[in-house]
């Protein structure tokens, strides 16, 4: 496609629920990213992918966040026992070549609500 | 330790003004530095970059001034349009990672 495209735009989750989402990211880009953006605040790095090898998971803020980008395309962010805490936007972007001269696209995000 | 921090949550400017928004960075790693603006409801868009090696990179409306001995760099946008009215995030990166760590963000209003 044109743009990153992430799916569900919106999710609204009950506490301990698990929650996937989707990220599809511009055909041919190598890098892919994944982001945690909390209200009022600048994106928090999760994890990142190079092809579908996940290269850095430091981010991930604990054993309950998964990500896997089996074919190298489409990853998929997994939270299991959703709480409060994850209430998020979760951010998507990829990348055609390192380097951070040309910049990330991102997708639209997907907004979680944990109640 | 919060390694990029712009310090401005908001900053209002009048049409055709020059707007300028900060950004200090505690890293001295820090290859790039980027400027990321962000609409309601949208993924934030890349504006523009500038090396570690470079103290200036304009972009038509669009400068970004790097300081380093400060660890200081500012967006300069002239003439201000309401349409710049958005979220900015600053961010820095390690070209070797490749993991670009973003500040909280400037909301930017452009008053016609």
């Amino acid at each position: 496609g044109a743009g990153v495209s992430q799916s569900p735009r919106y999710k609204v989750a009950k506490r301990g629920q698990d929650v996937a989402l989707r990220c599809d990211p511009i055909s041919g880009h190598v890098s892919l990213f994944w982001y945690q953006q909390a209200l009022g605040q600048g994106p928090e790095f999760l994890t990142y992918f190079q092809n579908e090898a996940q290269l850095d998971k430091s981010g991930l803020p604990s054993d309950r966040f998964f990500a896997e980008r089996p074919e190298g395309s489409v990853s998929t962010l997994k939270i299991q026992r959703t709480q409060q805490e994850d209430s998020a936007v979760y951010l998507c972007a990829s990348s055609a070549i390192q380097g951070a001269m040309v910049g990330y696209t991102f997708g639209s995000g997907t907004r979680l609500t944990v109640v | 330790d919060q390694q990029v921090k712009q310090n401005s949550p908001s900053l209002s400017v009048q049409e055709g003004r020059i707007s300028i928004l900060n950004c200090d960075y505690t890293n001295s790693m820090f290859d790039y530095f980027l400027w990321y603006k962000k609409y309601p409801a949208e993924g934030p868009t890349f504006l523009i970059s500038i090396s570690s090696i470079k103290d200036k990179n304009e972009d038509g409306r669009f400068t970004v001034f790097l300081n380093k001995s400060a660890k200081h760099l500012s967006l300069h946008i002239v003439p201000s349009q309401p349409g710049d009215s958005a979220v900015y995030f600053c961010a820095g990166e390690k070209t070797s990672y490749d993991k670009v760590i973003f500040g909280p963000g400037t909301s930017l209003s452009v008053i016609p």
